[in-house]
């Protein structure tokens, strides 16, 4: 069975840091480029980074490049994006997904920026 | 960037109807588009890729078609499972986006 299980979501001050994780497992992480996306409260979808398949390639959303970064241990089957200079408008529950469509997500994990 | 366009934003519907949901995008994305099916405090779920696919284990009863700018997911006899907001994303190019959502609900 295909899982992605996200952690390290939580409260934090404006301008803090986090580190989200995504355990994947029932499937062969290293076949897969994986995405983070993200969910504000009562609003639609929105895609914020991408990892290739060798890791050597990554995209970001405008709205988070340069403050967040992702990247990807194959050894531990592991995803993550870390978030720093967090703003207010970053609250959302983030959800990491695989592959070019999106196939599987995680149940998300909620990030809240506030003071 | 890419805008996606859903129309309706919200549908309301019985069971056993015909629902066809629209994306239109602003410039042509091939069958780059998927369509993901989400439901109250649930992750997404991807239901069609490559604009006409149906994904692993999704019902029969849904169906994508289009190509280019203008895309749409019909479902063929709604079911009660199938009450829920429905997103298209286009994958064609970076950033990737989405439409801003379709709730469909029961009338």
């Amino acid at each position: 069975e295909v899982q992605l299980l996200e952690s390290g979501g939580g409260l934090v001050q404006p301008g803090g840091s986090l580190r989200l994780s995504c355990a994947a497992s029932g499937f062969t992480f290293t076949f897969y480029s994986f995405n983070w996306l993200r969910q504000a409260p009562g609003k639609g979808l929105e895609w914020v980074s991408t990892i290739s398949v060798s890791g050597d390639s990554t995209y970001y959303a405008d709205s988070v490049r340069g403050r967040f970064t992702i990247s990807r241990d194959n050894s531990k089957d592991t995803l993550y994006l870390q978030m720093n200079s967090l703003r207010a408008d970053d609250t959302a529950v983030y959800y990491c997904a695989n592959g070019d469509y999106d196939e599987y997500w995680g149940q998300g994990t909620l990030v809240a920026v506030s003071s | 960037d890419i805008q996606l366009t859903q129309s309706p934003s919200f549908l309301s519907a019985s069971v056993g109807d015909r629902v066809t949901i629209t994306c239109r995008a602003s410039q042509g994305i091939s069958s780059y588009l998927a369509w993901y099916q989400q439901k109250p405090g649930k992750a997404p779920k991807l239901l069609i890729y490559a604009a006409s696919i149906l994904h692993t284990g999704v019902p029969s009863r849904f169906s994508g078609s289009g190509s280019g700018t203008d895309f749409t997911l019909t479902v063929s006899s709604l079911q009660p499972e199938d009450f829920a907001t429905y997103y298209c994303q286009q994958l064609r190019s970076y950033p990737l986006t989405f439409g801003g959502g379709t709730k469909v609900e029961i009338k």
